[in-house]
């Protein structure tokens, strides 16, 4: 069964405080790993799209990589206003679903 | 603009009353979707559409239909609303068929069903 999991749930960073947040995939065979970002109360808003291992993509202090089995989302530096849930999906294999993880929620405090 | 919207933002109703919850798109998308959306469970596809007339279901399609006549529309339509369908409800477009473009989501749509 296609699934995507996500790490850690919730995370909590002082301002300027580097990290990553986890998004394990296990798809058939992979056609495509998205992340988004979603604001309280809002639909979700698009960051990457990452199509094959060794993949990597920048947008101001972030950066998300692909391996054969997980994608990473880096936060460099993080300000107050990257305080969001950031999900992952993917395209199911065999079908045109797509499979959301949990989501990770980050709050980065002043 | 390239939008999705949806309507009502904002929806309470009472057990077994039918109501329909409309998405549209104004981006010539090939693709759409219906999600659900609760604490603890993320976001859940309920339906998805890869064209006109072509619609299949997602994880958690039981209590909902939809159709899609035409290319932008794709109303949910809630037969018999349940307590157990109060959810955050999001429309999501993508440019082709498939699910592996960029999905533009609407800004959601929340039930109360009492």
């Amino acid at each position: 069964e296609d699934q995507v999991t996500q790490s850690p749930e919730a995370l909590r960073l002082q301002e300027g405080e580097s990290s990553s947040l986890n998004c394990s995939y296990t798809v058939s065979g992979l056609r495509g790993l998205f992340w988004y970002r979603q604001d309280p109360g809002k639909g979700p808003e698009f960051l990457f799209t990452l199509y094959s291992a060794g993949e990597e993509k920048e947008k101001e202090r972030l950066k998300a990589t692909l391996t054969k089995k997980e994608s990473f989302l880096h936060i460099t530096a993080p300000k107050p206003e990257d305080s969001a849930t950031y999900l992952c999906a993917v395209p199911g294999w065999g079908d045109d679903k797509i499979i959301f993880g949990k989501g990770t929620r980050l709050h980065i405090l002043p | 603009e390239a939008q999705v919207t949806q309507n009502p933002r904002y929806l309470i109703t009472v057990t077994g009353k039918k109501l329909t919850v409309t998405c549209s798109q104004n981006m010539n998308h090939e693709y759409m979707s219906w999600y659900r959306q609760d604490p603890g469970l993320g976001l859940r596809q309920i339906y998805y559409s890869m064209n006109v007339e072509v619609t299949d279901k997602g994880d958690v399609p039981e209590g909902y239909k939809v159709s899609r006549k035409e290319k932008r529309n794709f109303p949910l339509i809630l037969e018999s609303p349940s307590p157990n369908q109060t959810s955050l409800y999001f429309c999501a477009s993508s440019l082709t068929s498939g699910g592996t473009d960029t999905q533009y989501f609407g800004p959601g749509t929340r039930l109360t069903v009492l």
